[in-house]
């Protein structure tokens, strides 16, 4: 069974605009953590933001917040005042503690941003 | 800062042939990873390594094997390079710790192709 799914294979937003990247996440574990991260066309993957499920508020980073609902299984990413840099694939991954796989990131497929100027 | 390094940007081979991916991290992590990256599939886990010659399968270990003899270095091997394992590689490490430690820093990746 798919872990994380990202519901949105592209998405468009106009420059300096707000934009919501959905991502769900399946697991029975009480303790996770849940990560998002920015590929640009260079390829290299760049770490935004963490949010653990203990976590009493919602992580942000600058323009980046995490709009955590436990009781969904959402960990959606907004992106605010959008620029055109923004413009990359952005990848939801979560950690959840089993056995030796407890270091593992498990991926969503990803989403791709283009921002319009 | 955290550095990930990955020995080539772009590889090319022929079928057949012996490959090695090289990647060195400079934050005395103890975790490193191997990944692909194919479109449509997203990051897939190769092999992962928690500390000295130390390794654990990932989702598709079949036609890879790894090697960790230093702590800061970790390596792909392909034995006999196929058409199919065309494909981004990309190199990961992160700190055994919790919470915003866990996150896993990436190399810049090395695009394969196998001819």
């Amino acid at each position: 069974a798919q872990k994380i799914t990202q519901t949105q294979p592209g998405m468009f937003v106009q420059e300096k605009e707000a934009v919501t990247l959905d991502c769900t996440y399946d697991t029975s574990d009480p303790s996770y953590g849940l990560f998002w991260y920015k590929q640009p066309s260079s390829g290299e993957m760049i770490f935004l933001i963490y949010q653990g499920s203990y976590d009493q508020q919602n992580a942000t980073e600058g323009r980046y917040s995490l709009n955590f609902q436990k009781a969904r299984k959402s960990a959606n990413l907004v992106i605010s005042a959008s620029q055109l840099g923004d413009s990359a694939m952005y990848f939801c991954a979560m950690r959840d503690s089993w056995g030796a796989g407890s270091y593992q990131l498990t991926f969503g497929k990803g989403t791709k941003l283009s921002v319009i100027p | 800062d955290v550095k990930v390094t990955q020995s080539s940007r772009y590889l090319v081979k022929r079928t057949g042939e012996k490959v090695f991916l090289e990647c060195v991290q400079d934050m005395d992590h103890e975790n490193m990873f191997w990944y692909r990256q194919d479109p449509g599939l997203g990051l897939r886990l190769i092999y992962f390594s928690y500390d000295v010659k130390m390794k654990e399968k990932g989702d598709i270990p079949e036609g890879y094997s790894v090697s960790r003899e230093k702590k800061e270095r970790f390596s792909l091997i392909l034995e006999s390079a196929s058409t199919n394992q065309t494909s981004m590689y990309l190199c990961a490490s992160s700190s055994s710790g919790t919470g915003n430690k866990e996150t896993q820093y990436f190399g810049p990746g090395t695009r394969l192709l196998v001819l």
